[in-house]
């Protein structure tokens, strides 16, 4: 079935430091990806999402690509803050109607003054 | 814009109890899902709903009952609850499955 892998954390980065978060996907058809970030306390929220092949998501300053040959979805941004810290999870929905998102295990992201 | 609404945000129980998670959209969505998040798990789809009038099992479905009320309302029972459901359960909305999903602020079950 389909499926998500993310990076394994805890990232742990000082303020202004680059952020590369891996994702590679498994699925049949053309999925949609997306990024969701959930900080302490709260639920998740959209950050990003790309739906064909090429897109590049973007939002707040993060990036990610859908590159359809290498199944991936990587998730970067330039400079981090301190306001970043949270846990990033990258997710696949099918094409189909009636289907439901697929998560990755999620990646922490710590960053530090 | 109250979004999606999960009622109670915390909770205990005994081992063996009955209880049921409430949860309310208000943006007019298609689907409903529950999801439940462990450390190190990542989020796993426990039921969802397409449409009103129809619910499907996801990953993690034993233990659990589902009921799509109305468009509007996708409630998630325990019917005796075990140690190994304590976790943090999400319900979300979204227009279609292959959409944006809108979460709920959860609910942090603990089963002693």
């Amino acid at each position: 079935g389909d499926s998500v892998t993310q990076m394994e954390g805890p990232v742990t980065l000082s303020e202004e430091a680059f952020l590369t978060i891996n994702c590679t996907y498994t699925a049949t058809g053309y999925p949609s990806l997306f990024w969701y970030v959930q900080y302490p306390g709260e639920g998740l929220q959209l950050l990003l999402k790309a739906t064909k092949a090429d897109d590049k998501g973007s939002n707040k300053g993060f990036e990610a690509t859908y590159r359809k040959e290498t199944t991936s979805f990587h998730l970067e941004k330039g400079s981090v803050q301190v306001s970043d810290s949270a846990v990033y999870f990258c997710a696949l929905s099918g094409d189909q109607a009636g289907t439901a998102l697929i998560f990755g295990k999620g990646t922490t992201l710590s960053v530090s003054s | 814009n109250a979004g999606v609404t999960q009622t109670p945000k915390f909770q205990v129980l005994k081992t063996g109890q009955s209880m049921t998670l409430q949860c309310a959209q208000d943006m007019n969505h298609n689907s409903m899902y529950w999801y439940r998040q462990d450390p190190g798990m990542g989020l796993r789809l426990i039921y969802y709903s397409a449409s009103e009038g129809t619910t499907d099992k996801g990953e993690v479905p034993n233990g659990y009952n589902v009921s799509r009320l109305n468009k509007r309302e996708f409630s998630l029972r325990l019917e005796s609850a075990a140690p190994s459901q304590t976790s943090v359960y999400f319900c979300a909305s979204s227009d279609r499955g292959d959409t944006e999903a809108f979460f709920g602020q959860g609910t942090r079950l603990t089963v002693v």
